[in-house]
């Protein structure tokens, strides 16, 4: 069975870093496009970022409101999906999602990790 | 980026009865390449992830009840549920993936009546 368990989320100051991980396990990680996307509180989804796979040469893509402040990484030797983010503000409180990306969806996502932004 | 706008926000349905819910993009989420649309619909329950219904639009996700459906193409698209059942009480999104950002509708939260 595909497992993504994301880990690394907690309450942080605003202009501090955090740093999210996501073990994956159940499938073979270095074929697959991979995505953060995130929820805040009461609010809807929000696709942040994507790993494109080996094949497509592991080229990363984010969205505006993110770009220049976050970084999406992988270790495929590790099966491990990361988000490096920084300079965090308020707005970026809310639930992190790790995707596992296959045939024209987001077919399996993680349990999530709680991001917090506030002094 | 493309601006994908669900509605309606909110919806009461009876037990049994229909529901349906649209989601329109701003731009096409088709490619003529191919003739996908590149669409998915997601069901979130609370405290859950979303969970896939609906990839290339209407093609079912194995372990989706058949009483959903999914349809449309280009900029109009509709998720159905065609005998709503108390375990379908959730919030439903559309994605496009046809072109990054891939954005998702805001989100319309489906209840019994």
């Amino acid at each position: 069975d595909v497992q993504l368990v994301e880990s690394g989320g907690g309450l942080v100051q605003p202009g501090g870093s955090l740093r999210l991980s996501c073990a994956a396990s159940g499938f073979i990680f270095s074929d697959h496009y991979l995505d953060w996307v995130r929820q805040a509180p009461g609010k809807g989804l929000e696709w942040v970022g994507r790993s494109k796979n080996r094949r497509n040469g592991y080229t990363i893509e984010y969205a505006a409101s993110v770009k220049g402040r976050f970084t999406v990484s992988r270790d495929d030797s590790k099966n491990s999906l990361h988000l490096q983010m920084n300079s965090l503000k308020t707005e970026d409180t809310a639930m992190y999602y790790c995707v596992r990306w296959d045939s024209g969806a987001c077919r399996n996502w993680g349990q999530g990790t709680q991001v917090t932004v506030s002094s | 980026d493309i601006v994908m706008t669900q509605s309606p926000d909110s919806l009461a349905v009876s037990l049994g009865e229909r529901a349906t819910i649209n989601c329109k993009s701003s731009q096409s989420v088709s490619y003529s390449s191919n003739n996908q649309n590149y669409l998915a619909w997601y069901q979130q329950k609370p405290g859950q992830p979303p969970k896939l219904l609906f990839y290339w639009a209407s093609t079912r996700e194995s372990g989706v009840p058949d009483r959903f459906s999914g349809s449309g193409s280009g900029t109009d698209f509709t998720l159905s549920i065609s005998s709503l059942q108390a375990e379908d009480v959730a919030v439903y999104y559309c994605q496009q993936y046809h072109s990054p950002p891939y954005t998702f509708g805001q989100g319309t939260k489906l209840e019994i009546k």
